[in-house]
């Protein structure tokens, strides 16, 4: 069955940065396109960015545009988020999601806490 | 501006039914959306896609009590026979060009 294990997150100054990272497994990891979405304390989801099958095309939201840079190794089956110049607010639970238009698959979050 | 509006909480007794309802942003009705479900302290769990014509496509394992229908800009998620473990947030999910992907702000449910 579809499995996609998130890792990487932790606490982190204000500015630092951080690596997310994403194993998938039980599906052709090459063909579907990839999420990243996350979930402030108390608050609903957020959609951060997404990634192409192939790489070839990545949009990003607004809050996260320049600082965030979502990619992808389809060798290893793995989908990454590099976040730099972190702040307080991007304090939240990072999912992996699996989709196109529309997210199908979750895994179950890593959280990443920006703090002094 | 392609938004999904969804009211903050329901409710309602257990072995009942309950219909909860994403409105799609005008000029935006034609759009299909993913319902979402997310247990307390667990991650979500994608439950069906649902089109503008309210066919529908469950995720694996999704029981039969759960059921999407469509009228205009109006998307609904039905529960039946509602369990204590229905007791959840409730999210909606579309794309767009421009705004990529977007979510509604949820419903809490509660089973009464």
């Amino acid at each position: 069955q579809v499995q996609l294990v998130e890792s990487g997150g932790g606490v982190v100054q204000p500015g630092r940065s951080l690596r997310l990272s994403c194993a998938a497994s039980g599906f052709t990891f090459s063909s579907y396109g990839m999420h990243w979405v996350r979930q402030a304390p108390g608050k609903g989801l957020e959609w951060v960015a997404v990634i192409w099958y192939d790489g070839s095309n990545k949009y990003y939201a607004d809050s996260v545009k320049g600082r965030f840079t979502i990619s992808r190794d389809n060798s290893k089956n793995t989908l990454y988020l590099q976040m730099n110049s972190l702040r307080a607010e991007d304090t939240a639970v990072y999912y992996c999601a699996r989709g196109g238009q529309l997210v199908q698959n979750w895994g179950q979050g890593t959280l990443v806490t920006v703090s002094s | 501006q392609l938004v999904l509006t969804q009211s903050p909480s329901a409710s309602a007794s257990l072995g009942a039914s309950v219909k909860l309802t994403c409105t799609l942003s005008s000029g935006h009705s034609s759009y299909a959306i993913a319902w979402h479900q997310q247990q307390p302290e667990k991650g979500p769990r994608y439950l069906m896609k649902l089109n503008s014509d309210g066919s529908h496509s469950k995720g694996d394992g999704i029981p039969d009590r759960f059921s999407g229908s469509s009228s205009g800009a109006e998307r609904y998620l039905t529960i039946s026979s509602l369990q204590s473990e229905d007791e959840a947030d409730y999210y909606c999910q579309t794309w767009g060009t421009g705004s990529y992907v977007v979510f509604g702000g949820g419903t809490k449910l509660t089973v009464l």
